[in-house]
């Protein structure tokens, strides 16, 4: 059974720029979430989506946002990008389920932006 | 809101040796208790996980965590550590009313000694 796949792996940006990372979540999960990771503010949860609806969502500005497709692959957008937007960003599956706690979180390798 | 502490940024043991780390939360109701363990480059794995019942949890690769209501904390133990257990570890909560979202602590950083 294949993992919660991340693409792109690296990237880098300059400031002011746009950036779309994608989740391939494992088959059968139905909610996706994405979290930040920097060594500044550690992991901080970004958003939620389960069946194509954002359940839940964190304190990040409104660059930051994200969608969910039919086939429960997510993408995340970050416009106008500043510095401290630099992190590797990680997505992670989970069944989901009518329950509000899906339980337990699978998360991808992440995806490491630069911000120069 | 939850938040989760863990007290400890770096600790370098002994391979051979006990591990101990620690993790308090805050959260008012029962809480959902994690740990896992981010090696350098890669994701984060799920090393054991609490919800309910039996307050000691094993885990995969000989961990074991014991819950604590009465001190709100959630430590995480190893009997003896291998040299493949150097890693970045981190605690998380989990709400039943906060959807997926889980609150991670800060991390600690293990270093094994050979």
């Amino acid at each position: 059974k294949a993992g919660v796949t991340q693409t792109p792996r690296y990237l880098i940006k300059t400031r002011g720029q746009q950036v779309t990372l994608s989740c391939s979540p494992i088959s059968g999960h139905r909610s996706v979430s994405w979290y930040q990771q920097t060594p500044g503010q550690g992991l901080q949860f970004l958003f939620e989506y389960f069946s194509e609806t954002q359940r839940n969502k964190g304190n990040f500005p409104g660059r930051f946002s994200g969608r969910q497709f039919s086939n429960s692959r997510s993408e995340m957008n970050v416009s106008t990008l500043e510095l401290g937007d630099s992190a590797l960003y990680l997505c992670a599956s989970s069944l989901g389920g009518p329950q509000i706690f899906g339980g337990e979180l699978f998360f991808g390798e992440g995806s490491r932006l630069t911000v120069l | 809101a939850q938040s989760v502490t863990q007290p400890d940024i770096h600790i370098t043991v002994s391979e051979g040796a006990s591990l101990e780390l620690r993790c308090n939360y805050s959260y008012g109701a029962t809480p959902y208790l994690f740990w896992y363990v981010q090696s350098p480059g890669q994701g984060l794995q799920l090393l054991l996980k609490y919800f309910s019942g039996d307050t000691l949890v094993q885990g995969i690769k000989g961990f074991e965590a014991e819950f604590k209501r009465s001190q709100s904390s959630f430590n995480l133990r190893k009997p003896s550590v291998h040299w493949s257990d150097a890693a970045e570890y981190f605690c998380a909560v989990g709400a039943r009313a906060a959807g997926n979202k889980l609150t991670f602590g800060g991390g600690t950083r293990v270093l094994v000694k050979p």
